[in-house]
């Protein structure tokens, strides 16, 4: 199975609302990373948040880090409908040239 | 910053035919790449890790006389769909990856735009 998982799973809000998703991981990590992939596109690397790091921020976006809980969320601000994507969190491990495996992916859809 | 390049971007083939794309890290050297495969509204499923000169590991259910990885040098690496059919139409990216590193400096791991094949 996925190391991580997303929650939720669909997200649809309106312009302006701050949206949280949710990622849970099973292992140890080395860091965690967000991705955003418009449908049918690449990957765009968001932001990276270390193991020993708690939180990290960039631009409108908060990333956090609980590693006790093996869970990370990521929020965006005052969000936009450029915003609609799929986001994703991928885990990467210590071991094996830094091996990751990403999560089943929140859908969010921003509505102007 | 480090580019990884794939090639083709997209792909349209015959059933039965085999299909070559290619990944290649531009300004840096990749020892190890991860090959993924993305079926339409799911996530990123890893089938493969290849490290520069040696055989790739497979994950469990990828066929590897299927899935041919080669990874020759340290900014290429292809991957080819052989007998493709149509079940095979997904998205594949690749990653490039560099070890070596302290674990501390597992950096942003670049990834390639994605190839999207679709076997008629």
């Amino acid at each position: 199975s996925q190391q991580g998982e997303e929650d939720p799973q669909a997200l649809s809000i309106q312009e302006g609302e701050n949206a949280t998703m949710n990622c849970s991981y099973k292992t140890s990590i080395n860091n965690l990373q967000w991705y955003r992939q418009n449908s049918g596109r690449g990957l765009v690397h968001l932001i990276l948040i270390r193991s020993n790091e708690r939180e990290k921020h960039s631009g409108r976006l908060r990333v956090t880090l609980d590693t006790s809980k093996k869970s990370s969320s990521l929020l965006i601000t005052a969000s936009r409908a450029a915003d609609t994507a799929s986001y994703f969190c991928a885990t990467v491990t210590n071991t094996n040239a830094g091996k990751s495996t990403f999560g089943d992916g929140t859908t969010l859809t921003v509505k102007p | 910053g480090a580019v990884v390049s794939q090639h083709p971007s997209w792909v349209i083939c015959k059933s039965g035919t085999s299909v070559k794309i290619e990944c290649r890290s531009l300004d840096f050297q990749a020892t190890t790449m991860f090959w993924y495969r993305q079926f339409p509204k799911q996530s990123l499923m890893l089938m493969a890790t290849s490290n520069e000169g040696s055989k790739a590991t497979y994950e469990q259910g990828v066929e590897k006389d299927k899935f041919l990885i080669n990874h020759a040098s340290l900014t290429l690496s292809t991957l080819t769909v052989t007998s493709a059919h149509p079940e095979d139409s997904s998205f594949y990216i690749c990653r490039a990856g560099t070890s070596g590193r302290p674990s501390s400096e597992y950096n942003e791991q670049f990834f390639g735009p994605g190839t999207r094949l679709t076997v008629l």
